[in-house]
């Protein structure tokens, strides 16, 4: 099975500020037939599900703020949130789904604002 | 619009089986390349994903869950229900079921709508 390990477990960053956070995967998530990293990120606001931002490792889901940016290669990403708003504060997973069963998650990094 | 939304009891008893409904609109689970998953939270943890239907019937599983672990679907209905048996004090979680995203290598799934959650306690 895939681990996917993120760092850090929490960070607080100044409003305007950029938040960056990052996640580690125990193989390689490219697939070499389409060239494309299997790998999305989620967003959770505390008492909401989960909600889709990025995947493809970097192709921002619809209607996500441009403020939102994946990137990454091989085994290493990272989601970066420039100019950090009140409203971003949430736990961000990351999931691979390069192989599966099972596809699998990131233990979660919380978002706070400093 | 895509909409899903858990159902089912929200206490069980250790040794039980627990069986969860998710119930969707505006997609079909009989379109080529779609998938409906569960994948659980217990509270303050990480979100560990368990079973997957696809459109053609066929079923995942995560491995060290596998033996208590059923799908089943109607596609008339719009429902897919999870069967767990023998619940424990530590399959206590928020209980998510969610919508594959279709037009890509069938073996590979990401979730781009959610349901709200249903909390199932298991306490005697």
């Amino acid at each position: 099975d895939i681990v996917m390990t993120q760092s850090p477990d929490s960070l607080a960053v100044s409003l305007g500020e950029t938040a960056t956070i990052n996640c580690k995967s125990s193989q390689s998530l490219l697939y070499s037939s389409n060239n494309k990293y299997y790998l999305a990120w989620y967003q959770q606001k505390p008492g909401q599900p989960p909600k889709l931002l990025i995947y493809w490792a970097s192709t921002r889901e619809s209607g996500v703020p441009d403020r939102f940016s994946g990137s990454g290669s091989g085994t290493d990403f990272t989601l970066t949130i420039s100019s950090l708003q009140a409203e971003d504060v949430a736990i961000y997973y990351c999931q691979q789904y390069y192989s599966s069963p099972p596809c699998s998650f990131g233990q979660g990094t919380k978002l706070e604002i400093k | 619009q895509i909409t899903l939304k858990e159902s089912g009891p929200t206490l069980v008893k250790p040794t039980q089986t627990l069986t969860l409904t998710c119930t969707f609109s505006g997609f079909s689970l009989s379109n080529d390349g779609v998938g409906v998953g569960w994948i659980r939270q217990p509270p303050g943890k990480a979100l560990e994903w368990l079973a997957l239907v696809y459109w053609n019937g066929d079923k995942r599983y995560t491995p060290s869950l596998r033996n208590r672990l059923i799908l089943s679907k109607d596609t008339s209905k719009d429902q897919v229900v999870l069967t767990m048996t023998n619940m424990d004090p530590v399959d206590t979680a928020t209980y998510y079921c969610a919508h594959r995203r279709p037009g890509f290598n069938s073996g590979s799934y990401y979730f781009d709508y959610w349901g709200q959650g249903t909390l199932v306690t298991v306490s005697s």
